[in-house]
């Protein structure tokens, strides 16, 4: 089935500094989503994208769809605290139902 | 937010026992699916339905049965419970066409198996 890698696994970084997390897939995906999840919560989606090349903000978070299709980046702009969480990039190659494949996530860690 | 319960939100229970889990949405979204998160796994597919009755396996759905009967219910059932069953469980909903990929998600349930 699909694969999606994504990387760093984990980061630890000072309030203020800039993130970019990205993710990889074996094969051509026509959707991408990221999602950030809390302690002891579900995950939250934060950006959906469609088109190749297609970069979306929100607030502080840009995520774009990469031109080959395979691959996806979020960037978190001077970050804060309340950042910290598990990021998820997820994938769907079109098919049908909305399946989605979820890559392992990246641990974000911010000192104050 | 969406309107997703999931009950129990925590659950503990003996190999070998069967266990149900619901699944709830106020949102008449026709897409519901259930996931399991297991550390260093991320979030995997158990089961999914796009239709009262109609539903279909994911990747990891041995050992799992699902039912839909109405719109808004949607449950997950371990027939016999294992100890490699112990997972945070998440369902989640999407609505159609487009933003049938716009999942969202509910609380958990947190199930242990001993």
């Amino acid at each position: 089935g699909q694969q999606l890698n994504q990387s760093p696994q984990s980061m630890f970084i000072q309030e203020g500094e800039d993130v970019s997390m990205n993710c990889t897939s074996s094969s051509i995906f026509n959707t991408w989503l990221w999602y950030k999840q809390d302690p002891g919560e579900g995950p939250v989606l934060l950006i959906a994208l469609y088109k190749a090349g297609e970069l979306t903000s929100n607030g502080r978070l840009t995520a774009q769809f990469g031109i080959t299709r395979k691959d996806s980046f979020l960037n978190i702009s001077a970050s804060i605290p309340s950042d910290v969480g598990i990021y998820f990039c997820a994938g769907s190659g079109g098919t049908s139902y909305g399946k989605l494949t979820f890559g392992q996530g990246t641990i974000l860690t911010v000192h104050p | 937010d969406a309107g997703i319960t999931q009950s129990p939100r925590h659950k503990v229970t003996e190999t070998g026992t069967p266990v149900t889990l619901r699944c709830h949405q106020t949102e008449n979204h026709r897409y519901m699916y259930w996931y399991r998160q297991d550390p260093g796994h991320g979030l995997r597919l158990i089961h999914y339905s796009y239709g009262v009755k109609d539903t279909d396996k994911g990747e990891v759905s041995d050992g799992y049965s699902v039912s839909r009967s109405k719109t808004e219910d949607f449950l997950l059932t371990l027939e016999s419970a294992t100890s490699s069953q112990t997972s945070v469980y998440f369902c989640a909903i999407s609505g159609a066409g487009q933003l049938s990929y716009e999942q969202y998600f509910g609380p958990g349930t947190r199930l242990t198996v001993t």
